[in-house]
């Protein structure tokens, strides 16, 4: 079946550094591709997203990229503070042929002061 | 305006026994998606409905049940608990007719012993 597939599952960075996470996604139908971010204690959050007729959008510190042709998409976080840790999770969507939603296990990033 | 309201916060069953979380999602919003999020087991999808109708389901037993109301708010239901099934429920409510941005709730926690 369908499914996505996100790496690192922890990551730990320094303050002022950079953080990436990637996915990779199996349905080629899926067409919309957001981030969430889990802090302790609450649900996920929508931090960004990025739909499948844009190649990368931005928005402040936290960028996301999508490369549609190797069914890939990543989420960039630079400057890196001590409140950006969390567990950030990935999702393709698709809206054809029925609705259907696939998150990624999520990775757990630290960013160390 | 209000966010998703999940009651209750916190609950503590007994094997064998059953229990109900309620959802109420955002004022407008008709689609509401039910998740399980265990450690280390990311998001499960539970089930969507939208107008009062199940519109997709995912791979757990029929001893998870949901419904929704005329006024979108929703419930799940798990009948004979397993201990297995502690975990956050998270209920998510999205824009008429799409399955994109959701919004989450706080979640339940369910503690089975």
């Amino acid at each position: 079946g369908e499914n996505v597939e996100q790496h690192p599952s922890t990551l730990s960075v320094q303050e002022g550094d950079s953080a990436v996470i990637k996915c990779t996604y199996s349905d080629s139908a899926s067409n919309y591709f957001p981030w969430y971010k889990q802090e302790l204690g609450k649900g996920p959050q929508l931090i960004i997203d990025i739909r499948s007729n844009v190649g990368e959008k931005k928005d402040q510190r936290i960028a996301v990229t999508l490369n549609k042709t190797a069914k890939h998409f990543s989420l960039h976080i630079t400057e890196t503070q001590p409140e950006d840790s969390a567990v950030y999770f990935c999702a393709a969507i698709r809206d054809t042929g029925g609705f259907k939603t696939i998150f990624g296990a999520g990775t757990r990033l630290f960013v160390k002061a | 305006k209000a966010g998703v309201t999940q009651t209750p916060r916190y609950l503590i069953k007994t094997r064998g026994q059953q229990v109900t979380l309620s959802c109420s999602p955002i004022s407008g919003h008709r689609s509401v998606s039910w998740y399980q999020q265990t450690p280390g087991q990311g998001l499960q999808f539970l089930f969507e409905y939208f107008s009062e109708t199940q519109r997709n389901k995912g791979n757990f037993p029929g001893r998870f049940s949901g419904r929704q109301f005329s006024n979108s708010r929703s419930e799940m239901n798990v009948s004979t608990l397993e201990l297995g099934d502690s975990a956050l429920y998270l209920c998510a409510s999205s824009f008429p007719d799409s399955n994109y941005g959701y919004t989450f709730g706080s979640g339940t926690r369910l503690t089975v012993v």
